[in-house]
């Protein structure tokens, strides 16, 4: 099955810095690959996704890279800011319909310092 | 429109006994997804609904169950409970669990303990 590799585990910035959270993935039928944010108490929340047909995806301060052939996807923050801090999880899943269940990243716990 | 809801929001229970969680959809959504958050698993697949049946399971113990009612609402059951079992079980809701409808919001989750 599908398993999502996800690193590093904790990642400390600076205010203004970028921060960059890698993942990879095993499946190669996976073609749908969010970004979701879970901060203390809360469910996670979808910051960001990207389909397996595009290579780049922006929001913001925030983008998605995808790269099939080598089986990986990245989170890019610019301009972090101290309400940026949270755990952040990426996730793979092979679409719609049966086979739509997400397989998570172990998540990267991000901490933005004034 | 409201997001998902979950209640209850905690609960607390003993080795042995059983628990029934609730998961409101947002309004239109046909699909529901469980997942169960651990410090030392992390986020794992339960089982997913939709038109009120199963249609894909995690790899989870038959004392894992849930259904779909009518209205898109779901509820898990967890019987016999386990220590093992204390958790962040979160209800996700999508529009239409096919074609690029994936995309699953979550509620805020209910905690469980197992004492």
């Amino acid at each position: 099955g599908e398993n999502v590799e996800q690193h590093p585990s904790t990642l400390s910035v600076q205010e203004g810095d970028s921060a960059v959270i890698k993942c990879t993935y095993s499946d190669s039928a996976s073609n749908y690959f969010p970004w979701y944010k879970q901060e203390l108490g809360k469910g996670p929340q979808l910051i960001i996704d990207i389909r397996s047909n595009v290579g780049e995806k922006k929001d913001q301060r925030i983008a998605v890279t995808l790269n099939k052939t080598a089986k990986h996807f990245s989170l890019h923050i610019t301009e972090t800011q101290p309400e940026d801090s949270a755990v952040y999880f990426c996730a793979a899943s092979r679409g719609g319909g049966s086979q739509g269940n997400l397989i998570f990243g172990k998540g990267t716990k991000l901490s933005v310092k004034p | 429109k409201a997001g998902v809801t979950q209640t209850p929001r905690y609960l607390i229970k003993t080795r042995g006994q059983q628990v029934t969680l609730s998961c409101s959809p947002i309004s239109g959504h046909r699909s529901v997804s469980w997942y169960q958050q651990t410090p030392g698993q992390g986020l794992q697949f339960l089982f997913e609904y939709f038109s009120e049946t199963q249609r894909n399971k995690g790899n989870f113990p038959g004392r894992f169950s849930g259904r779909q009612f009518s209205n898109s609402r779901s509820e898990m059951n967890v019987s016999t409970l386990e220590l093992g079992d204390s958790a962040l079980y979160l209800c996700a809701s999508s529009l239409d669990a096919s074609g690029a409808k994936e995309t699953q919001y979550f509620g805020p989750g209910t905690r469980l303990l197992v004492l």
